[in-house]
């Protein structure tokens, strides 16, 4: 089946320690991108990438760190300089260039500090 | 900075009533508008997009924009128990590439 995995579905960090949220996807879509999402609040953006070896920042970037090596993957790191990491975090794919293109989710990894 | 507003509720409707869900945005340069619904603990499921002013439907769902007042909603007829979740509109500003700017979401409960 083609769709978009994030592992772990439960993570914790402990204080000072990056963790790394993976994402792939076989759906072969050129674009990806990472959303945080808090406790009744809306998606906000991490970073995304339009094509490999290419990433640009979102709204909320700091403390966040991404690559994308593959068309297929596109992990992200919370960094100890994210001092408020708790949230459920999504990643998505999209393909085309039309106006209603949609996004596809991944089932999402909820991260929780120790 | 761009914004997405939307009542966060809760909205609540009787089974088989209509429900009424409404969204702001900042930018009069915004090009698409996108209805997502998030059950509580899943990722978001894209239930409509619309781009031209006017009403856009598809089965029990109907998309309405107004771009001259800067609004979107969304209308779900027949409203089942099933439709409880969260709704969120999300809209792709001009010059934004291919992000989408989120609104905080509304939550609909539909009773039996």
């Amino acid at each position: 089946d083609g769709g978009i995995t994030q592992s772990p579905k439960y993570l914790f960090r402990k204080e000072g320690q990056n963790v790394t949220l993976s994402c792939e996807q076989n759906l072969n879509h050129d674009a990806m991108y990472w959303y945080r999402q808090d406790p009744g609040q809306g998606l906000r953006l991490i970073y995304y990438s339009q094509i490999v070896n290419d990433f640009q920042k979102g709204d909320i970037a700091e403390g966040y760190s991404v690559s994308r090596e593959k068309k297929e993957s596109f992990p992200l790191t919370v960094t100890s300089a994210q001092k408020n990491p708790t949230a459920f975090y999504l990643c998505a794919s999209s393909s085309g260039q039309a106006t209603g293109e949609k996004l596809f989710f991944g089932s999402g990894t909820q991260l929780s500090v120790l | 900075q761009k914004e997405v507003e939307q009542n966060s509720g809760p909205l609540s409707v009787p089974e088989g009533a209509i429900a009424s869900l409404n969204c702001t945005y900042s930018d009069r340069g915004s090009q698409s508008f996108f209805w997502y619904r998030q059950y509580s603990g899943k990722s978001p499921e894209l239930i409509m997009f619309i781009y031209s002013n006017g009403d856009k439907e598809d089965g029990r769902f109907t998309a309405q924009l107004n771009k001259a007042s800067q609004y979107v909603s969304l209308l779900i007829r027949d409203s089942q128990p099933s439709d409880s979740a969260t709704y969120l509109c999300a809209v792709r500003y001009s010059g934004s590439a291919r992000q989408l700017t989120f609104g905080s979401g509304t939550q609909l409960t539909v009773l039996p």
